[in-house]
């Protein structure tokens, strides 16, 4: 079953910030955070595993509650570069293995 | 920065041709993986592959998917007869451990 994202759509201003969340009806071991822009690939942003840990870089960075089955992922400052849709994937095991993807969030950050 | 590479970028077929998609992986990743992007839609597991063999695959990759690794470099994805809901993105993804790395992906139109 695949996790749940929200908000679906989120329109800032550049230098507004803006948390995004995942969650997942099982227990998970890792949560992976990719951007994708229009027309591109997903690009990978960061991976949080089972432990509860936080991560982060630059202005972005994530959490993931192991307990709850939900990630979040936040955005501070935002810049235009930013815009695009952000999927969470999950993984239900240690190592490689599929990610199962959420429906998206839309981001778009105007000047 | 070593990257997934996939060609072609874009294939227009006709429906009940046959099509191959390829990719060639980062060079020191153990497993691979094809996911498909409907447009407009999330993105969706089709088959993972380790060891010169399947080890997962989707309800989407019935018989009418295969999957191949030829030689120590190309990994491809050979759909046969398509239809036109196969229309979409498809990406391929390596991986040796936990972070999958994604290609720039085959925009597929079946007309």
């Amino acid at each position: 079953q695949q996790p749940v994202q929200s908000p679906q759509a989120v329109i800032l201003r550049e230098g507004e910030d803006a948390v995004i969340n995942c969650s997942s009806s099982k227990a998970l071991y890792s949560v992976h955070w990719y951007r994708q822009k229009h027309g591109e690939a997903p690009v990978f942003l960061m991976i949080l595993l089972k432990g509860g840990e936080q991560k982060g870089h630059d202005k972005i960075s994530a959490s993931f509650n192991e307990k709850k089955q939900q990630s979040s992922l936040y955005l501070t400052a935002s810049q235009l570069s930013y815009s695009g849709t952000y999927f969470c994937g999950t993984g239900l095991i240690q190592g490689a293995q599929k990610l199962v993807f959420g429906q998206g969030t839309r981001l778009t950050i105007n000047p | 920065e070593p990257e997934v590479t996939q060609t072609p970028s874009h294939q227009v077929t006709q429906m009940g041709q046959e099509v191959i998609l390829r990719c060639v992986p980062i060079s020191n990743h153990l497993y691979f993986y094809w996911y498909r992007q409907i447009l407009g839609q999330k993105v969706e597991f089709l088959v993972s592959f380790y060891n010169n063999e399947i080890s997962e695959k989707s309800e989407i990759f019935d018989d009418q998917f295969s999957v191949e690794r030829p030689d120590g470099s190309n990994f491809t994805l050979k759909i046969r007869s398509t239809k036109l809901e196969d229309s979409a993105m498809y990406f391929c993804a390596s991986t040796l451990n936990t972070e999958a790395f994604f290609g720039q992906g085959t925009r597929l139109t079946v007309v």
